[in-house]
């Protein structure tokens, strides 16, 4: 078992610049969270899928965000235009079922916006 | 509404001495409760839940926690904590609501001091 993985580690991008983040869940899982870590906010839920359909988005904090789940290995979080209150570090976690399953996480994509 | 509250920001304790991390919770009806740990740079890991049953819950690298309803409470413990412990602790909660999502605690740093 790989784990989630996610790429890329780093990522350090210009204001107004593209960012695409990426995910591949554990084989198996049938959900995969998006979270937004930052000193201020903590740990926020942006957006979740439940067999490649995503459910609640509602955390996504604007439309300059998107996540798609094309197949069960793999998801992407999008930013454009990026700005700098987007940098944070962005986790990707997968589990089986929802209700009372753990949560594995990914190691995260820490994100700068210069 | 759910919500998950950890009083401390940073707990310190000396190596050998028992620990304890504080959560409180809010949700309606019968809650489902973990607790995840965060070392640096990397995500979250599952250490331990509560679902239903005894209330002494027991987890990973020797944690256990207390579920105390009356109390709303769901505190980490640990009997000898080892310096390798030092890190970020979630505290997390879910309804058991279909639509109910899994909300994450602010972190409590734990320092574990030779």
């Amino acid at each position: 078992d790989a784990g989630v993985i996610q790429s890329p580690r780093h990522e350090v991008t210009e204001m107004g610049q593209e960012v695409t983040l990426r995910c591949k869940p554990i084989s198996g899982h049938d959900y995969l969270f998006w979270y937004r870590q930052t000193m201020m906010r903590g740990l926020e839920l942006l957006i979740y899928f439940n067999n490649n359909v995503p459910i609640d988005d509602s955390g996504m904090p604007e439309d300059r965000f998107s996540a798609k789940m094309p197949n069960a290995s793999f998801s992407t979080l999008k930013i454009q235009p990026s700005e700098p209150r987007d940098s944070a570090v962005y986790f990707c976690a997968s589990s089986k079922g929802q209700v009372n399953s753990p949560l594995h996480f990914g190691n995260g994509t820490r994100l700068t916006v210069t | 509404a759910q919500s998950v509250a950890q009083p401390e920001d940073q707990v310190n304790v000396a190596e050998g001495n028992p620990l304890t991390v504080k959560c409180t919770y809010s949700v309606s009806g019968n809650p489902y409760l973990f607790w995840y740990v965060q070392y640096p740079n990397r995500g979250l890991q599952f250490l331990l839940k509560y679902i239903t049953g005894d209330n002494l819950v027991k987890g990973s690298y020797g944690f256990e926690a207390e579920f105390n309803k009356s109390q709303t409470s769901f505190h980490l413990k640990k009997p000898s904590a080892l310096v390798s412990d030092s890190a970020l602790y979630f505290c997390a909660v879910r309804g058991m609501g279909n639509t109910d999502k899994l909300i994450f605690g602010t972190g409590t740093r734990l320092q574990v001091f030779p």
